[in-house]
């Protein structure tokens, strides 16, 4: 099975820090993304990567930033954490198929991490 | 573009009978479409995903799913509700096209399972 982990659960930090989430796949995935969750507003696409040191912005990249050094892990940054940052952000990764049609893969999510910024 | 719309924000069952989530899509492509589902304080799990083979996917735990394209539906079902069924449910559509590689997903549909 896919494992991807979010190095921490639950994290509180005050407004003006610079913040790090870490997540790290173990089923060598060229796809990684990351998401934040708000009640009444969804999942929402912050950032994706197809490759090692390659990024997208999703839907929302205004306030992070993102770093993919190594394909196992993909790292979401807060350059000067807000307020309206906290939420619950979400790491997934998925397989791309040669020959295949984007989006025909499934994401495998990792746990999450529920940042509070205060 | 591509969005997808489930109908109902919250859904009740009492446990034993069968449960019926619904969701629509729009797609300017022949789309791949996915349920997943949510635990409290956990990541989205996958139960079954639709990539234009048979229409009627069966996924784990006894849930299933059909594609109709004329309706642009692609609805949840399963038989016979667990109480450890309760929990969110997301439909999501994912693109090709201008949107390779994109996932959007619906705002989710929270399930009760009543004893």
């Amino acid at each position: 099975d896919v494992k991807v982990t979010q190095s921490s659960r639950y994290l509180v930090k005050r407004t003006g820090e610079k913040v790090f989430l870490e997540c790290v796949q173990d089923m060598d995935h060229e796809n990684m993304f990351w998401y934040r969750q708000d009640p009444g507003l969804g999942l929402r696409l912050i950032y994706f990567s197809y490759d090692v040191k390659m990024k997208e912005k999703g839907d929302i990249p205004e306030g992070y930033s993102v770093s993919r050094e190594k394909k196992e892990r993909f790292s979401l940054i807060l350059e000067s954490a807000s307020t309206n940052q906290t939420s619950m952000y979400l790491c997934a990764s998925s397989l791309s198929v040669r020959g295949a049609i984007w989006g025909n893969q499934p994401q495998h999510f990792g746990d999450g991490t529920r940042l509070s910024i205060l | 573009a591509q969005s997808v719309t489930q109908l109902d924000s919250h859904v009740s069952v009492s446990e034993g009978t069968p449960v019926l989530l619904r969701c629509n899509y729009s797609s300017s492509y022949s789309p791949s479409l996915f349920w997943y589902v949510q635990h409290p304080n956990k990541g989205l799990q996958l139960l079954l995903k639709y990539t234009s083979a048979a229409t009627l996917v069966k996924g784990i735990n006894g849930f299933e799913a059909e594609f109709k394209k004329s309706e642009t539906s692609f609805h949840l079902t399963k038989p016979s509700a667990h109480m450890s069924d309760a929990a969110e449910y997301f439909c999501v559509v994912s693109g090709r096209g201008t949107n390779a590689g994109k996932s959007t997903f619906g705002d989710g549909t929270t399930l009760t399972v009543k004893p």
